[in-house]
C-alpha cells in the first residue's frame, strides 16, 4: 500500500511569511508524528497525535508552530511568521497503535523549508 | 540535548567489510530502534530492540542492547556500497512519552566499492 506522504517536497519562502506543509499518513495508522531536522543533524520531536487523544505539543519550539490533524488522516504543520532559524527538513511519520506493529514509526520523504 | 548520541560520527569502510555503530543514552527506554536515511530525506525502519532483549538480527543486521551501560550497537555485516547512508538510533521512552522518539545525531556510513 502507499506510503507516507508529504507536500510539498520543496518550499522556499521569505522571512516573516506563513507556511503550511501537509502530510498523509498510511491508511489506518491512528497516530501521527512531526519532526524537524536540521542540516547534520538528528531528528528532533515536534508533536504528535493519537487518535481522538490530545495532541503531544511538548516539542513544538515556539507559539508560531501549530499543527492540526483531521480525524486519522491528514495532518498539517503551520509556521507563521517564519524566520530563518525554521530552515530544515520537517518529516512526518505514522505508526498503528495498539497492535504489535505498535512501535515502528514509517516516515515521509520530508519538506525542505527554506527561509530567505 | 539528544538522548541518543551515536559514535563514530563518520565511518569510511572498503565494501565486504563490517560497519559497527554505537548508540549511547541517557534515561531508560522501553524500547531502542535504528534507522537509515538517504540523501537527507526520508527515513527506513531498520530494526526494534524491546528493553528486556539483548539481542536481535535482521538479515546482515545485528543489534545489541545493554541497559546497564545504556548503550546499543549496529552492526552491518559484509557491506555492500548500498549501505552507503546515515544511521540514527532513537529511543522510545513509554510511559507518557510513549512513541516519542528522540533521535541521536548520527552516523555517517561510507562503503567504497
Amino acid at each position: 500500500g502507499a506510503g507516507v506522504s508529504q507536500s510539498p517536497s520543496n518550499k522556499v519562502t521569505e522571512k516573516g511569511k506563513d507556511v503550511e506543509l501537509r502530510c498523509d499518513p498510511i491508511s489506518g495508522h491512528t497516530a501521527l508524528y512531526w519532526y524537524r531536522q536540521r542540516l547534520g543533524q538528528g531528528l528532533e520531536f515536534l508533536i504528535y497525535f493519537q487518535g481522538n487523544s490530545a495532541p503531544d505539543k511538548s516539542g513544538l519550539p515556539s507559539d508560531r508552530f501549530s499543527a492540526e490533524r483531521t480525524g486519522e488522516s491528514v495532518s498539517t504543520l503551520t509556521i507563521q511568521r517564519t524566520q530563518q532559524e525554521d530552515s530544515a527538513v520537517y518529516l512526518c511519520a505514522s505508526s498503528s497503535w495498539g497492535t504489535t506493529s505498535t512501535d515502528t514509526q514509517y516516515f515521509g520523504p520530508g519538506t525542505r523549508l527554506t527561509v530567505l | 540535548s539528544q538522548q541518543g548520541e551515536e559514535d563514530p560520527q563518520a565511518l569510511s569502510i572498503q565494501e565486504g567489510e563490517n560497519a559497527t555503530m554505537n548508540c549511547s543514552y541517557k534515561t531508560s527506554i522501553n524500547n531502542l530502534q535504528w534507522y537509515r536515511q538517504n540523501s537527507g530525506r526520508g527515513l527506513v525502519h531498520l530494526i526494534l530492540i524491546r528493553s528486556n532483549e539483548r539481542e536481535k538480527h535482521s538479515g546482515r543486521l545485528r543489534v545489541t542492547l545493554d541497559t546497564s551501560k545504556k548503550s546499543s550497537s549496529l552492526l552491518i555485516t559484509a557491506s555492500r556500497a548500498a549501505d552507503t547512508a546515515s544511521y540514527f538510533c532513537a529511543t522510545d521512552s513509554g510511559g507518557t512519552s510513549y512513541g516519542k522518539l528522540t533521535f541521536g545525531q548520527g552516523t555517517i556510513l561510507t562503503v567504497h566499492p
